[in-house]
């Protein structure tokens, strides 16, 4: 299965950009990245997710790299309510319609004033 | 209505009790999950229901019961649970299907302390 590396702890300044770098070295071509964010003691909300191309939405940017490799999930101002632990997916290729997600091991993310 | 519904969102229970989890969306979403999380780490899977039918057990103990009563519901029975099965009990759905990437939508989670 695919996996994925992530550094344990960032820090960013309010309004700065945030960058979460995510290493995915083993991912097959069909099997997409996610990135959710879990706030103390909630459930994980979605960010963004993508297969080979960079997306955008309201929330964030997400770059993959052209070997598909690594991908970076971009905050563009970071905010105080952007602390969270940020977790980068592998969703895995799977018999039928069975998709499974393998987590990293997530980032915390502290946005400090 | 883009929500996933857990109850109970705390629960206390003894080795001996049976109870519940509960889990509710209407989002027409055809694939629902259960995962447990513990303290400082990511998710892990315990089940996946694809079309009402459980399509994935990640060799959970047999105390954890699923059940997918219908589209929309999904439900965890609890029985002679231990202490170290005290966790965050999220649940997720999804719409399946191969192709292009579909987001996967969390409850709030159930707080469950086995004492």
């Amino acid at each position: 299965d695919a996996k994925t590396t992530q550094p344990p702890s960032m820090d960013c300044a309010e309004g700065r950009a945030a960058n979460l770098p995510c290493n995915h070295s083993t991912i097959s071509g069909n099997e997409y990245v996610y990135w959710y964010r879990q706030i103390h003691s909630q459930g994980p909300q979605y960010i963004i997710h993508g297969l080979k191309n960079n997306e955008t939405n309201e929330m964030a940017s997400l770059i993959i790299t052209e070997d598909r490799k690594s991908s970076t999930l971009i905050l563009p101002h970071a905010t105080l309510r952007d602390t969270a632990v940020y977790y980068c997916i592998v969703r895995v290729a799977g018999a039928g319609n069975n998709r499974k997600l393998i987590w990293g091991l997530g980032t915390s993310l502290a946005v400090n004033p | 209505d883009t929500e996933v519904t857990q109850t109970p969102k705390h629960l206390v229970m003894g080795m001996t009790n049976k109870k519940s989890l509960k889990c509710e969306q209407h989002m027409g979403h055809r694939a629902m999950y259960w995962y447990k999380q513990k303290a400082k780490k990511p998710p892990e899977l315990m089940f996946v229901y694809s079309y009402e039918k459980l399509s994935i057990n990640e060799s959970v103990p047999s105390r954890f019961s699923p059940e997918c009563p219908n589209s929309s519901l999904l439900n965890l029975h609890l029985h002679a649970l231990q202490p170290e099965d005290s966790a965050l009990y999220l649940c997720a759905s999804s719409q399946p299907g191969r192709g292009s990437g579909y987001g996967y939508t969390f409850g709030s989670g159930t707080r469950l302390t086995v004492v």
